[in-house]
């Protein structure tokens, strides 16, 4: 059975502090997404990647993804209250056609 | 441009009851895919559908669940007789291709609630 592991369950930091999130697994990826969820809404597609070694950014985030495919890392830079919310990562690994295996996500608070 | 419609948004069923659970895909997207989300849980993949087809449905519990996408209309998720477990937010994505880096697009989830 294939299981992602994200570590913290839960971070609760000020407003300005840096942060990063781990998803770790022991099966190799085809991709891994990452997610936002906020509260009472589905999960918002924040980043694809694919590459073994890959490093994405997205404004104050920045995505890498583990060079054997396991595992993947989120990091926020100078957090802000915006940025609140559930962080789920998503593997999909060969053949399974669009199934993917969720984390339990890291619930993020940043206080003013 | 509409995104992945899912209705109703809160559903509250007596145990015993049927739930029907709608989706509708984003336009031009023929790729639809069920999740269950349990309090405090990742979401579990149940289904995967293309149009009257189920491609894969190894996330699905073997009674009282099933799924269709057909030719016209929405996706329909049904659980019959339904008990308090059943509880649980449902989501419904969509995409264009079952290629592995095609982003899927989430809709708002269908909250059950049994009673």
């Amino acid at each position: 059975t294939q299981l992602l592991e994200q570590s913290p369950q839960f971070l609760s930091i000020q407003e300005g502090e840096n942060l990063t999130v781990y998803c770790n697994s022991s099966s190799v990826f085809s991709s891994l997404q990452w997610y936002r969820q906020e509260p009472g809404e589905g999960p918002v597609l924040l980043v694809t990647v694919v590459t073994g070694g890959e490093v994405k950014k997205l404004k104050r985030l920045t995505f890498q993804f583990g060079d054997a495919r396991k595992d993947s890392s989120l990091h926020i830079t100078a957090a802000q209250p915006g940025d609140t919310g559930l962080y789920l990562c998503a593997g999909e690994y060969g053949g399974s056609q669009g199934n993917l295996i969720f984390g339990k996500g890291t619930k993020l608070s940043v206080k003013p | 441009n509409a995104g992945v419609m899912q209705n109703p948004r809160h559903l509250v069923r007596r145990r015993g009851q049927e739930a029907r659970l709608r989706c509708s895909p984003m336009k031009g997207h023929s790729h639809v895919y069920w999740y269950r989300q349990l309090p405090e849980e990742g979401l579990k993949f149940m289904v995967y559908l293309q149009k009257e087809n189920i491609i894969d449905e190894s996330g699905m519990p073997k009674e009282r669940f099933s799924a269709e996408f057909p030719k016209e209309g929405p996706s329909i998720l049904r659980i019959q007789q339904v008990v308090r477990g059943d509880s649980a937010a449902y989501f419904c994505a969509s995409s264009w291709t079952d290629r592995y880096d095609t982003e899927a697009f989430f809709g708002q989830g269908t909250r059950l609630t049994v009673v």
